[in-house]
């Protein structure tokens, strides 16, 4: 079964809009951690936003926000007053437990800004 | 700081053909990946280290693929014989501890297999 869900293979936004990404998990361990990473056309992987399961926050890190909504296993990208340099892959990633556990992707969005 | 180094960037070889990269992690991480990443997916992990030891390498190909990490640093990945299917994007990461659930992995750049 697929543990990430990324429903969206692509995105087309206007300069200055924001973006919401969508990404949905499946998991039966209590404690997890959720990732969100971009691709750009380089190639490397950049970090962009953490969430942990007991967070009782949405996580918050410059113009990127994660809307977690536990109930729903929804874990969605929220990126505001989109730039042209934000048109890249995202891939949403799950770590679930303690020790040595992998992280585990989804199949990305790439999302393309206008301008 | 200096990141995780890749190295080839890109490499072209005919099936069959054995093929290694090389990967050099961020100074004093414990635990290095190596992820397969083909067209339009994911990545995939294949094979985690922690120092020199393997943690998972579950989805890793032994028939064709190897690893080994010496001394708990450089690592390198290798494919004898190359098929195909293997045309993919290999990309090094590496984390500083022993991968707890908040931490977070520093890629490299990748190396790009194309397979003729």
């Amino acid at each position: 079964a697929q543990k990430i869900t990324q429903t969206q293979p692509g995105m087309f936004v206007q300069e200055k809009e924001a973006v919401t990404l969508d990404c949905t998990y499946d998991t039966s361990d209590p404690s997890y951690g959720l990732f969100w990473y971009k691709q750009p056309s380089s190639g490397e992987m950049i970090f962009l936003i953490y969430q942990g399961s007991y967070d009782q926050q949405n996580a918050t890190e410059g113009r990127y926000s994660l809307n977690f909504q536990k109930a729903r296993k929804s874990a969605n990208l929220v990126i505001s007053a989109s730039q042209l340099g934000d048109s890249a892959m995202y891939f949403c990633a799950m770590r679930e437990g303690r020790g040595a556990q992998k992280l585990v992707f989804g199949q990305g969005t790439r999302l393309t800004i206008n301008p | 700081e200096a990141g995780v180094a890749q190295s080839p960037r890109y490499k072209i070889i005919e099936k069959r053909q054995s093929v290694a990269f090389w990967c050099n992690p961020i100074s004093g991480h414990a635990t290095l990946y190596w992820y397969q990443q083909i067209l339009g997916q994911g990545p995939k992990l294949l094979i985690q280290f922690q120092n020199n030891g393997v943690v998972d390498d579950s989805q890793l190909p032994k028939d064709r693929f190897s690893a080994e990490r010496l001394k708990g640093v450089d690592s390198t990945l290798k494919i004898q014989p190359a098929k195909l299917e293997d045309s993919a994007v290999y990309l090094c990461a590496s984390s500083a501890t022993t991968g707890y659930k908040h931490e977070k992995l520093f890629f490299g750049s990748g190396t790009q297999l194309s397979v003729l």
